[in-house]
């Protein structure tokens, strides 16, 4: 059964950067889309792109346009999601989640990522 | 960009109760509509897949149906365990998107 790792939370000022991984084990990781939904609090779900390890192309919301960067190293079963130039607004759990056909079946645990000065 | 809205935003309902969730698409999306249960602090937890498909593990009162632009989701009689929050989502070859959630509370 595949499980999704997330890397562990993290506070990080206004404007710099965040980088969460997402390690997959126990089962086959690149053909599948791994996508990066995020939760601010209190808040729904905000899908911010994706990307299909095997190809390596991602696609992202136009929200994020700019700052958003996913990526995938599929030696290690783990894809990434950076996202720069924080605001305050960032603050939320951020999760990645595979796609199987047309609906997420597999999460991470989720990360929380605070903004803060 | 295809927009789900869900209603109502909350419901208070009993154990016991039928409740009804519905889910509506900015324009025809088939049957790629999927459903989610969201319980606080936890990751979303997939129930339905395919508009109607209900996921492998997931206990038989809930059921989902529809296609188009018009979807619900039916707890034929709320658990305990059920008290959530739940989520409708679509997703095409390149985008994704989600509805911006219906809670469910005891009454």
């Amino acid at each position: 059964q595949v499980q999704l790792v997330q890397s562990g939370a993290e506070v990080k000022k206004p404007g710099s950067s965040v980088k969460v991984s997402c390690k997959a084990s126990g089962g086959t990781f690149s053909r599948y889309t791994i996508s990066w939904v995020r939760q601010a609090p209190g808040q729904g779900l905000e899908w911010m792109g994706r990307i299909i390890p095997m190809f390596g192309t991602p696609n992202h919301a136009q929200k994020f346009q700019g700052r958003v960067t996913i990526s995938a190293d599929e030696s290690a079963s783990t894809a990434y999601m950076e996202l720069s130039s924080l605001r305050f607004e960032d603050t939320a759990v951020y999760y990645c989640a595979r796609l199987r056909v047309d609906a997420f079946d597999i999460w991470g645990q989720g990360t929380m990522v605070v903004v803060s000065s | 960009a295809i927009q789900l809205t869900q209603s109502p935003s909350s419901l208070s309902a009993s154990v016991g109760d039928r409740v009804t969730i519905t889910c509506r698409a900015s324009q025809g999306i088939s049957s790629a509509l999927a459903w989610y249960q969201q319980k606080p602090g936890k990751a979303p937890q997939l129930l339905i897949h395919d508009a109607s498909s209900l996921e492998s593990g997931v206990p038989s009162r809930f059921s989902a149906s529809g296609s188009g632009t018009d979807f619900t989701l039916t707890i034929s009689s709320l658990q305990p365990e059920d008290f959530a929050t739940y989520y409708c989502h679509h997703f095409n070859s390149y985008l994704s998107t989600f509805g911006p959630g219906t809670k469910v509370d005891i009454k």
